[in-house]
């Protein structure tokens, strides 16, 4: 059974149109990540929830965005995608962000590709 | 800062043989773990192993043993009895307390099994 489940698994968006990627789980971590991964690529964090409490890379551009309405439910949000941000978005749960034996568990992850 | 560093791009091993991948990490901070993730081409991250820095025993999970030498700083994940579906990319991965959970991630090696 899927634990953290993204949607789409691949999204066309074209240039400039806003797009967001979903993200759920069903273990009721606390902390909810996002990443960019790009080819080749290791995954590079954008931001992460601790709870409420959002906390932003300092190297995370403006063009992303991120809500958590609750535990269970967390969307990415690109408010105007270049072709720079063609790449795989991964989404990825812990239970503590205080500890350093928590696995993160990820999705399927959403294959972004902008026209 | 953390580092990891996976000098390997790539890896042939084959089917049924016992391969080792590295990992060296650089950390000043005394409490930390260290994760291995697969990704197989269809882009989903896969937790493999996990080992603690405090841990004294070597970490295993069936075909997956993690050979930790705390001095040299090295984590190399040992796959045996190779099989075809072992083709894919490999992450190690460090996350420290106190980091917010944060993963750094190693550049990966891809492993390919041959028949």
């Amino acid at each position: 059974d899927a634990m953290v489940i993204q949607n789409p698994r691949y999204q066309v968006t074209q240039f400039g149109k806003p797009v967001t990627l979903s993200c759920s789980q069903t273990l009721n971590h606390n902390v909810m990540y996002w990443y960019q991964q790009k080819s080749s690529q290791a995954p590079k964090l954008l931001f992460h929830y601790y709870d409420k409490d959002f906390n932003n890379e300092a190297d995370t551009p403006d063009n992303f965005q991120s809500r958590r309405p609750n535990t269970s439910f967390c969307f990415l949000d690109i408010r105007s995608p270049g072709l720079g941000d063609a790449a795989m978005y991964l989404c990825a749960t812990s239970r503590d962000a205080t500890v350093s034996n928590q696995p993160q568990h990820f999705g399927d992850g959403t294959r972004l590709s902008i026209l | 800062a953390q580092k990891i560093t996976q000098t390997q791009p790539g890896m042939f091993v084959q089917e049924k043989e016992a391969v080792t991948l590295d990992c060296t990490y650089d950390t000043s901070d005394q409490s930390y773990g260290l994760f291995w993730y697969k990704q197989p081409s269809s882009g989903e991250m896969i937790f493999l192993i996990y080992q603690g820095s405090y841990d004294e025993q070597n970490a295993t999970e069936g075909r997956y043993s993690l050979n930790f030498q705390k001095a040299r700083k090295s984590a190399n994940l040992v796959i045996s009895a190779s099989q075809l579906g072992d083709s894919a990319m490999y992450f190690c991965a460090m996350l420290f307390t106190g980091g917010g959970n944060k993963l750094t991630f190693g550049t990966g090696t891809q492993l390919k099994v041959e028949l």
